[in-house]
């Protein structure tokens, strides 16, 4: 199956500094990605789509100055979490969809972000 | 709206077989998938169902789909520890749409 990677895997940074999370399909182009939370013991919460080339569409609560996405290439989606606070700790998770395979999804490995 | 729920935890011992149940309330869902999560690692795609079929099979997974009562099932075949992680099923209303995932269920297998 398609492979879709993550970095880092883990970051701790202070309250109030901004982290970028990266998400690369390394051997498909990824016309659409998406950016999910996910909490302890909990489901994926779906952030925001973002397809190549144009804005990325937000989901009802997700502050967008707060969680800047940008597409930039068929490969390449940055979430970057500005201005963290410790309730931005959370597991952050990317996935990617190729046009032609629409049902199909793959997700990254997930990005572990302790906000101290 | 669209709502997915799951049971939260399910045990089994080894060999046996794993049902995983799934309700969904979106009648429009064209596309059933069911995910495993294992800890500290993102979603693998184990399966998936058009909503046209009733049942579909794949080696040690047999995924059921009762449209009607909107309820879908994963059945895991001669458990093993390895299968020991969270199962999420998810919907999407259309090939393009956004996927909406269930609360997971936790499969604890004992040796």
């Amino acid at each position: 199956g398609a492979v879709v990677s993550q970095h880092p895997s883990r970051v701790i940074c202070k309250s109030g500094t901004s982290v970028k999370i990266e998400c690369r399909s390394l051997d498909f182009q990824a016309t659409t990605m998406f950016w999910y939370r996910q909490f302890p013991k909990q489901s994926l919460m779906l952030m925001a789509t973002s397809n190549e080339g144009s804005k990325a569409t937000y989901e009802q609560g997700v502050e967008k100055d707060k969680f800047l996405i940008n597409h930039a290439s068929l490969t390449l989606s940055t979430l970057t979490v500005t201005s963290a606070h410790p309730e931005d700790s959370s597991f952050y998770i990317c996935s990617a969809r190729t046009r032609g395979l629409a049902y199909e999804q793959y997700f990254g490995p997930g990005t572990r972000l302790t906000v101290t | 709206g669209e709502d997915v729920e799951q049971s939260l935890f399910l045990s089994v011992r080894e060999g046996d077989s794993s049902v995983i149940n799934c309700t969904y309330t979106d009648s429009s869902s064209t596309y059933l998938y069911w995910y495993k999560q294992e800890p500290g690692a993102g979603l693998q795609l184990l399966t998936y169902i058009f909503s046209n079929m009733d049942m579909k099979q794949d080696q040690r997974l047999t995924v059921l789909l009762n449209k009607k009562d909107k309820h879908l099932s994963l059945r895991i075949a001669d458990t093993q520890t390895g299968d020991s992680a969270i199962y999420f099923c998810a919907e999407a209303p259309g090939g393009y749409q956004k996927v909406t995932f269930g609360t997971g269920t936790k499969l604890q297998v004992i040796p």
